[in-house]
């Protein structure tokens, strides 16, 4: 099946400083990807979706400026939560898919946990 | 309404047992698709299958069923002589179009655990 890789897979920062995290689909062209953040025990949250050299649509409730996506190649997007604070401290999981019809799946990545101290 | 529901949040099974994992869902579409994901505790989410809404007949890959019913919009998944390596969350998730893009909307997932 594809591949999505995720880097780093855990980042344990200051509070106030900024972390970039990346995801790579390595066997296929990612059309559309997607950021979810996942809190324990609980279900995934998406919080936006990008598609390669467009700017990413954001849902609701999730801060654009605090969250910055790239989706600069096909293979390649990148999420930078900028001043993080504790509360932002969560996993956070993408997802590629090489299509954009209903019957595409989601490839997911192993996820980052990110602490913020 | 576009909803999934998994209304058991965790099962616990002895080792050998059969279990089933529901998911309801809704939605306003004539043509969609269904998925169904387990996450072990490692986090990373594995594809376990697709399933598209004019497709009704049942699936079975190995240890692992699938029973879709429009008429109760229910996508049932079936682990028979379930092991302990099974023990994962296990999410049910619906394909809908949002802004232009489809996208999921998962349901709150059911944990399995399988005891040796």
């Amino acid at each position: 099946g594809a591949v999505v890789s995720q880097h780093p897979s855990w980042v344990i920062c200051k509070s106030g400083t900024s972390v970039k995290i990346e995801c790579r689909s390595l066997d296929f062209q990612a059309t559309t990807m997607f950021w979810y953040r996942q809190f324990p025990k609980q279900s995934l949250m998406l919080m936006a979706t990008s598609n390669e050299g467009s700017k990413a649509t954001y849902e609701q409730g999730v801060e654009k400026d605090k969250f910055l996506i790239n989706h600069a190649s096909l293979t390649l997007s990148t999420l930078t939560v900028t001043s993080a604070h504790p509360e932002d401290s969560s996993f956070y999981i993408c997802s590629a898919r090489g299509g954009t019809g209903a019957y595409n799946e989601q490839f997911f990545g192993p996820g980052t946990r990110l602490t913020v101290l | 309404a576009q909803k999934v529901t998994q209304a058991q949040t965790e099962i616990s099974v002895v080792e050998k047992e059969d279990v089933t994992l529901d998911c309801v869902y809704e939605t306003r579409d004539t043509t969609y698709y269904l998925f169904w994901y387990k996450q072990p505790p490692s986090g990373e989410l594995v594809f376990l299958i697709r399933r598209n809404s004019f497709d009704e007949q049942n699936e079975i890959s190995g240890r692992y069923s699938w029973n879709f019913q429009k008429s109760t919009s229910s996508f049932n998944f079936t682990i028979t002589a379930s092991q302990v390596v099974d023990s994962a969350v296990y999410f049910c998730a619906l394909s809908v179009k949002t802004s232009g893009t489809y996208k999921y909307i998962f349901g709150t997932g059911t944990r399995l655990k399988v005891l040796a």
